[in-house]
């Protein structure tokens, strides 16, 4: 079946430096979302990409999909404590009502 | 924007009784809802797709007798984890698809003694 790997599981930063996580799918995505998951708290919807090669940004935040739409990475650039938490992301085959298949997550812990 | 609600956000039961769990689509019509389970330090994981008016489609490896999901409506799916074991304490999350979007509810915290 279709599987999401995400990598690393684990990133412990320093506040100010960047941090990166990566997603790669057995299988060509038709989109893939990302989502933040703070301590205690549920997925909050961050961004959906879909076209090849896509990149979007928000604000420190910079999004990728790759040209075969099987990749895809989050950078944030200059970290703040605010960032902490578990990012996910979730891969969908179809449209609306398509199920999404998560990675594994990567947890962002930072020293201020 | 879209908003889906859940309910309880957190409940504690008995080993062997059921629970009942409610998500909601306040201000859109759903018809798909996602139930997710997610353990500690874990991913999400899918449990089921649910479909307004018809049964519930399961994820291999989930019990389809224990874990009841019903979508009378278009805006509320209903699931009820039966006979409650203490392997059954999860976070319970459930999303509501609109258009080409999904949306998540804030998560039921279940802790079975």
């Amino acid at each position: 079946g279709q599987q999401v790997m995400q990598i690393p599981q684990y990133q412990h930063v320093q506040e100010g430096e960047d941090f990166t996580t990566y997603c790669n799918s057995s299988t060509t995505l038709s989109n893939i979302q990302w989502y933040k998951q703070r301590p205690g708290g549920h997925p909050v919807f961050l961004i959906q990409l879909v076209k090849s090669g896509e990149v979007k940004k928000q604000k420190r935040l910079t999004f990728q999909f790759g040209e075969a739409k099987k990749n895809s990475s989050l950078h944030i650039t200059a970290t703040q404590t605010t960032d902490v938490g578990t990012y996910f992301c979730a891969g969908q085959k179809g449209q609306g009502a398509q199920k999404l298949v998560f990675g594994q997550g990567t947890r962002l812990t930072i020293n201020p | 924007g879209a908003v889906v609600s859940q309910h309880p956000s957190r409940v504690i039961c008995k080993s062997g009784t059921s629970v009942k769990i409610e998500c909601r689509s306040l201000d859109f019509q759903a018809t798909t809802m996602f139930w997710y389970r997610q353990f500690p330090k874990q991913s999400l994981m899918l449990m089921a797709t649910s479909n307004e008016g018809s049964k519930a489609t399961y994820e291999q490896g989930v019990e389809k007798d224990k874990f009841l999901i019903n979508h009378a409506s278009l805006t509320l799916s209903t699931l009820t984890v039966t006979s409650a074991h203490p392997e059954d304490s999860s976070f319970y999350i459930c999303s509501a698809s609109s258009g080409a979007s999904q949306y998540f509810g804030p998560g039921t915290r279940l802790t079975v003694t």
